[in-house]
């Protein structure tokens, strides 16, 4: 069946340290793997997205890789701020315009 | 560009009632989708509404329900409420013209007594 695991479920770093999230899927028939940053109380918001046929993409500080054979992608955070703390959605779509969500990371940064 | 919008913002419902939660997608979004966020957990697909139909579902009971009007706004239906389905309950709107991206509604908060 379709599913999304991510890891880990917390994280806390230092402000200024790197950040990994990680998430797998299940369906092979998953094309764009969007990430979400929720703050508390408030709506997510869509942060970065992949496509299967990037391996890579950046914005700034933070970056998604994909490696489709696997059937992981990530989300890296560097030089991480306080204003990044929050919970992050991992998500895949398994060609349906449906997204499954990954169980969420709630990320602390430390000051 | 006026974002998703969700009302109420909060709606307080005995066990057994029905709850009515409303969305209006972002102007020009065909697309409308649904999901649950339980406290602490993650976002669980509900419903997917395009040109005013039902494309998918999630594995919900058919106690939750919905429609799309012809303005692509959308309506959330859940009868006989149980305590369990307190939740946050997200709409979120796409182009439905082969983008991806979805964009959220700050939600309704569902509470259940």
């Amino acid at each position: 069946g379709e599913n999304v695991e991510q890891h880990p479920s917390t994280l806390s770093v230092q402000e200024g340290d790197s950040a990994v999230i990680k998430c797998t899927y299940s369906d092979s028939a998953s094309n764009y793997f969007p990430w979400y940053k929720q703050e508390l109380g408030k709506r997510p918001q869509l942060i970065i997205d992949i496509r299967s046929n990037v391996g890579e993409k950046k914005d700034q500080r933070i970056a998604v890789t994909l490696n489709k054979t696997a059937k992981h992608f990530s989300l890296h955070i560097t030089e991480t701020q306080p204003e990044d703390s929050a919970v992050y959605f991992c998500a895949a779509n398994p060609g349906t315009y449906k997204y499954i969500f990954g169980t969420g990371t709630r990320l602390k940064v430390l000051a | 560009e006026a974002g998703v919008t969700q009302s109420p913002t909060h709606l307080i419902k005995t066990r057994g009632q029905q709850a009515t939660l409303r969305c209006s997608p972002i102007s020009g979004h065909t697309s409308v989708y649904w999901y649950q966020q339980a406290l602490g957990l993650g976002l669980q697909f509900l419903l997917w509404y395009d040109e005013g139909e039902e494309r998918n579902r999630g594995n919900f009971p058919p106690r939750f329900s919905g429609r799309q009007f012809p303005n692509y706004s959308s309506e959330l239906n859940v009868n006989a409420l149980e305590l369990e389905d307190s939740a946050l309950y997200l709409c979120a709107s796409s182009s439905g013209t082969g983008t991806y991206e979805q964009y959220f509604g700050p939600g309704t908060r569902l509470t259940v007594t």
